[in-house]
């Protein structure tokens, strides 16, 4: 079955650097969220995205901007990069219903790291 | 303020050894509660997805029941390849968003 695909697998930046993520859902999955996993720690929500529109917004910071396209696939973008912003980022894909929680299944993950 | 609380934070088993895993919850108001394992480096693959007080669900070896404040996972006679760490994550009802919490996750060693 078709997983989330996540690109680059892989990224390494300087500071003050941009870099762009991207995520590409399941197949006719219309949401799409990113979170960001430190080392040792559990996911932190940043940005969820639903029929192209910002359906929530956690705690990412103001140098981040995200949007999803008409395909849906989404991308993240990184302003003015930090020490700090070294981590695991997820994209997970979901298909929304009316009741009920909405499984979210993850992609691999882009591992950024910030020199 | 919502949150999602695990324990033990690390259990290491003995293979076929079995036991469980905790998840303490609070949050107004539950969507969803769900299980997810997740390995070095990679993304949580998912498990179980709960909605209700007094749901189970079983896959292999695992068993994922839910109460109004935690949940359990429980895992009969394990393996070496159950270890991983097990991430618990609500998904609050208020929240058309839908953004998972997480809790800080169970690291679950099964020595052979």
């Amino acid at each position: 079955a078709a997983g989330v695909i996540q690109s680059p697998r892989h990224l390494i930046k300087e500071k003050r650097e941009t870099a762009t993520l991207k995520c590409y859902p399941i197949p006719r999955h219309d949401t799409v969220y990113w979170y960001q996993q430190g080392p040792g720690q559990d996911p932190q929500f940043l940005i969820s995205f639903y029929e192209k529109m910002q359906s929530d917004k956690g705690s990412i910071p103001d140098r981040f901007s995200a949007q999803q396209f008409s395909d849906y696939h989404s991308e993240l973008n990184m302003s003015s990069l930090e020490l700090g912003d070294s981590a695991l980022y997820f994209c997970a894909s979901s298909f929304a219903r009316t009741s009920g929680g909405e499984t979210q299944y993850f992609g691999p993950g882009t591992r950024l790291l910030v020199l | 303020e919502d949150q999602v609380t695990q324990s033990p934070e690390a259990l290491r088993l003995q293979e076929g050894e079995s036991s469980s895993l905790n998840c303490s919850y609070t949050v107004s108001g539950l969507r969803g509660l769900f299980w997810y394992r997740q390995d070095p480096g990679k993304g949580p693959e998912f498990l179980f997805t709960l909605y209700s007080a007094g749901e189970e669900k079983e896959k292999e070896r695992l068993k994922a029941t839910l109460t109004k404040k935690e949940s359990f996972l429980h895992i009969t006679a394990p393996k070496p390849e159950d270890s991983a760490t097990y991430l618990c994550a609500v998904q609050p009802s208020y929240n058309q968003g839908g953004k998972l919490i997480f809790g800080q996750g169970t690291e679950l060693s099964v020595k052979p």
